[in-house]
């Protein structure tokens, strides 16, 4: 069984203060794909980022970085300089890979995080 | 119009009554999802179809009818519903091929509210 746990249900910060979601996922799989999504107040979850278990470098785009680290089964999510925009509630989803291409996402309960002006 | 549309944004129905929620995509895509979101609850898939076919129907009470009439549009089918079938669904699309990443596009939700 797939799990994704956020164990962050909500975080406040000052804006400019940089802050880190965390995600701790459990999976029997040796290949799955990790995934963040954003659900801004306007309600449609907007896709961040997807990376693959075989690929562990991290990633920077602009203010937002993640760090993959498998030995840990960990995908946190850094936002620096925090923004009122970031405001939002984010996800964590897992997913196994497989040649049918249309596996269930499991996603965590979401973190809520308000940057405060 | 583009991504994925999702209406009504807002309803609030009896249990007696039979309502529909639409989801319309715009990306040519070829599976549609439905998923519900309660609060403090991950989101819950109730419903895939892929190329038209139901692929995946995830538990969900008969009281929740999808119906996909090309791959296009997806509806959710209301009727006897219960107070806490009261949530946010979320429609979603993707195009699936095989070992893909499938990343989902999500609609802005349907929130409803059963009295």
């Amino acid at each position: 069984a797939q799990k994704v746990t956020q164990a962050q249900t909500e975080i406040s910060v000052v804006e400019k203060e940089d802050v880190t979601l965390d995600c701790v996922y459990e999976t029997r799989d040796t290949t799955y794909y990790l995934f963040w999504y954003k659900q801004p107040p306007s309600g449609e979850l907007v896709f961040l980022i997807r990376r693959n278990s075989f690929d562990e470098q991290n990633e920077i785009s602009g203010r937002y970085s993640w760090n993959f680290q498998k030995s840990t089964s960990s995908f946190n999510f850094t936002i620096t300089a925090s923004q009122v925009v970031d405001s939002a509630v984010y996800f964590c989803a897992l997913r196994r890979i497989s040649n049918f291409g249309n596996e269930k996402l499991t996603f965590g309960t979401g973190t809520r995080l308000t940057i405060i002006p | 119009e583009t991504g994925v549309t999702q209406t009504p944004r807002h309803l609030v129905m009896g249990m007696t009554n039979k309502k529909s929620l639409k989801c319309e995509q715009h990306l040519g895509h070829n599976a549609m999802y439905w998923y519900k979101q309660s609060a403090k609850k991950p989101l819950e898939l109730m419903f895939v179809y892929n190329f038209k076919e139901q692929t995946e129907n995830n538990s969900v009470p008969s009281r929740f009818s999808p119906e996909c009439p090309n791959s296009s549009h997806l509806f959710l089918h209301l009727h006897t519903l219960q107070p806490e079938d009261s949530a946010l669904y979320l429609c979603a699309s993707s195009q699936v091929t095989p070992a893909g990443a499938n990343v989902l596009t999500f609609g802005a939700g349907s929130r409803l509210t059963v009295l």
